[in-house]
């Protein structure tokens, strides 16, 4: 499809395991963002890449958290050894570039309960 | 600090009735501001956004919002609600002033429409 990709769509795991998150931006776009969207927290800003710069990831909640692109395309959220409090969806999000006038279109969601 | 405060967390009007949707936001320069709605199982759509200009912008759907620097609002409207209105509605503002899309989201609120 034309859209932002992201799988799993929904993944339970257990705590203090290792979980990778997928996301697969529009074609053409060098900007990548990861959200985090929980109960508690609302919508949060994790990081993002834009281009080859260095990412920037002033929202990553600690040093669990990770995210690596790829080639300019695919990117992956790894969060390792889960805990309870990372249960959330996750939503990564892309647009031509960083820029606010380029319109973000975000996937929808890969969904993590952790237990 | 930045930050957007959307007052009203859960709203109910009758389909055909107006409706405001208020969005407050606490930023040092000027504001990138956007409208997004959030529907059961979809990614976050933006319905508009303001930069500069003309305070009265018009989005998608038939929404508009209008930009208040006296008053540090950004409400968002629609003259006639539809069933298919039903959702949630997060307002948020670029914390990297236009550079970035990083964004800095409110609590949102949640949408309810009467037949």
């Amino acid at each position: 499809g034309a859209g932002v990709s992201q799988s799993p769509s929904n993944k339970v795991t257990e705590k203090g395991k290792d979980v990778e998150l997928r996301c697969d931006p529009i074609s053409g776009h060098t900007a990548l963002y990861w959200y985090r969207q929980s109960l508690g927290q609302g919508l949060e800003f994790l990081i993002y890449f834009q281009g080859n710069s260095a990412p920037d990831k002033s929202g990553l909640p600690s040093d669990r958290f990770s995210a690596e692109r790829t080639g300019g395309s695919v990117s992956t959220l790894t969060i390792q050894r889960t805990q309870q409090e990372d249960s959330a969806v996750y939503l990564c999000a892309s647009s031509l570039d960083s820029n606010s006038g380029n319109t973000i279109y975000f996937g929808e969601g890969s969904w993590l309960t952790v237990v | 600090a930045q930050s957007v405060t959307q007052p009203d967390i859960h709203i109910t009007v009758s389909e055909g009735a107006s409706l405001e949707l208020r969005c407050n936001y606490s930023y040092g320069a000027t504001p990138y501001l956007f409208w997004y709605v959030q529907s059961p199982g979809q990614g976050l759509q933006l319905l508009l956004k303001y930069f500069s200009g003309d305070t009265l912008v018009q989005g998608i759907k038939g929404f508009e919002a209008e930009f208040k620097r006296s008053q540090s609002s950004f409400n968002l409207r629609k003259p006639s609600v539809h069933c298919s209105d039903a959702a949630e509605y997060f307002c948020a503002v670029d914390s990297g002033g236009g550079a970035t899309n990083k964004l800095i989201f409110g609590t949102g609120t949640l949408l309810a429409v009467q037949p």
